[in-house]
């Protein structure tokens, strides 16, 4: 699976857009981009992935460049539950459930 | 329709003792993963289970730790002869496929050793 790249922390005020970007330049053709987060001491929790057209669903929106090598998660009203450690991990979709590799990920924090 | 349990929440052990993980998988869900998170870390894929079947076991090291899911009851993660380096908090998730494009993932269990 190609490696990603995250910045470690962010921050954001609360009821703004937080804009997380992935860097991804080694993704191949059939690679999707996952986004899962976690917060504090609970397991994470899945968030969107997709391949390359932009996706958006009720928690967030993934915005892929064109060229695929890079990405960014949106959380269009951010709020301080949104506080967490977010994820984005790059793997084959393949019907044979492997495994998501988790990296360090980037922190964000959502203030008053 | 309850999520992913995990049991027992916190587990304490002394070295050389067994540790016993349970994970119970969301309804419907056949396919089970086991994450490590050791202090500071992002999660590690240890091993992926479907029902009787061990699919993928990559992640897990070669002595000490196994893994079941039996036809009936939850998936058991077992650390034989644990030692401190295998404090950690263990996180089970379960997807409705082989996909695994969402997993869901329970609350961990921590565990400690003395």
């Amino acid at each position: 699976d190609a490696k990603t790249t995250q910045p470690t922390s962010m921050d954001c005020a609360e009821g703004r857009a937080a804009n997380l970007p992935c860097n991804h330049s080694t993704i191949s053709g059939n690679e999707y981009v996952y986004w899962y987060r976690q917060i504090h001491s609970q397991g994470p929790q899945y968030i969107i992935h997709g391949l390359k057209n932009n996706e958006t669903n009720e928690m967030a929106s993934l915005i892929i460049t064109e060229d695929r090598k890079s990405s960014t998660l949106i959380l269009p009203h951010a709020t301080l539950r949104d506080t967490a450690v977010y994820y984005c991990i790059v793997r084959v979709a393949t019907y044979s459930g492997y495994a998501l590799n988790f990296g360090k990920g980037t922190s964000l924090l959502v203030t008053p | 329709n309850a999520g992913v349990m995990q049991n027992p929440r916190h587990l304490v052990r002394r070295r050389g003792q067994e540790a016993r993980l349970r994970c119970s998988p969301m309804k419907g869900h056949s396919h089970v993963y086991w994450y490590r998170q050791l202090p500071e870390e992002g999660l590690k894929f240890m091993v992926y289970l479907q029902k009787e079947n061990i699919i993928d076991e990559s992640g897990m090291p070669k002595e000490r730790f196994s893994a079941e899911f039996p036809k009936e009851g939850p998936s058991i993660l077992r650390i034989q002869q644990v030692v401190r380096g295998d404090s950690a908090a263990y996180f089970c998730a379960s997807s409705p496929d082989s996909s695994g494009n969402e997993q869901f993932f329970g609350p961990g269990t921590r565990l400690t050793v003395l």
